[in-house]
């Protein structure tokens, strides 16, 4: 059973370009968290989706940040206009349908985006 | 807001010591993972504690938690070189029905000879 694949998993992009993070979940899972690691920091949840369908993005910044969870292919993180600070390992990670609170989260490798 | 701290951030351990890294958390939650980071690595799940008292062991570490103190504690018996990572603790955060984390900033564990 493969575990969460993500990629790229090194993403480089200048100033002002767009950055797209791809995850595909765990065989079975239907629920994927993403949250981003910035140097020498813990991990900061940002969205919560469910097939085709945002449950909670309150970590996600107001602008140039989208996410989306398709009913087929990989949920995509989605930064329009990249600026440096968006430098930082954004990691995906998914959980089996339950979605509970006890389920593990399961995480992949992370994409790690640097911004010229 | 929920607030997750651990301590030590930094934890120089010489192979053979034993030693506690403490997780607190500022709200109610009962539900508490750790995770182990390698250095450009993904976050490995160590444990997921459920209820008060809990108690789990695998190899040298073990980890607990209260949930009246709102704090979790991981321990490292006879440290070895193996151990050597950054540890996380996460807590869920209260008033959700899902695994929304919210992470402490980290304990990175260096076990030298």
């Amino acid at each position: 059973n493969a575990g969460v694949m993500q990629n790229p998993r090194h993403l480089v992009r200048r100033r002002g370009q767009e950055a797209r993070l791809r995850c595909s979940p765990m065989k079975g899972h239907s629920h994927v968290y993403w949250y981003r690691q910035l140097p020498e920091e813990g991990l900061k949840f940002m969205v919560y989706l469910q097939k085709e369908n945002i449950i909670d993005e309150s970590g996600m910044p107001k602008e140039r940040f989208s996410a989306e969870f398709p009913k087929e292919g990989p949920s995509i993180l989605r930064i329009q206009q990249v600026v440096r600070g968006d430098s930082a390992a954004y990691f995906c990670a998914s959980s089996p349908p339950s979605g509970g609170t006890t389920e593990t989260q399961y995480f992949g490798p992370g994409t790690r985006l640097l911004v010229l | 807001e929920l607030k997750v701290e651990q301590n030590p951030l930094f934890l120089s351990m010489q192979e053979g010591k034993n030693y506690t890294i403490y997780c607190n958390y500022s709200t109610t939650s009962d539900r508490l993972y750790w995770y182990r980071q390698d250095p450009g690595k993904s976050l490995e799940s160590l444990f997921v504690l459920l209820s008060n008292g809990a108690v789990k062991q695998e190899g040298r570490l073990m980890a607990s938690l209260d949930t009246k103190a709102r704090l979790s504690t991981l321990h490292i018996t006879a440290a070895v070189h193996d151990l050597s990572a950054t540890y996380f603790c996460a807590v869920v955060t209260g008033g959700t029905s899902y695994g929304k984390l919210t992470f402490g900033q980290g304990t990175i564990l260096t076990v030298h000879p």
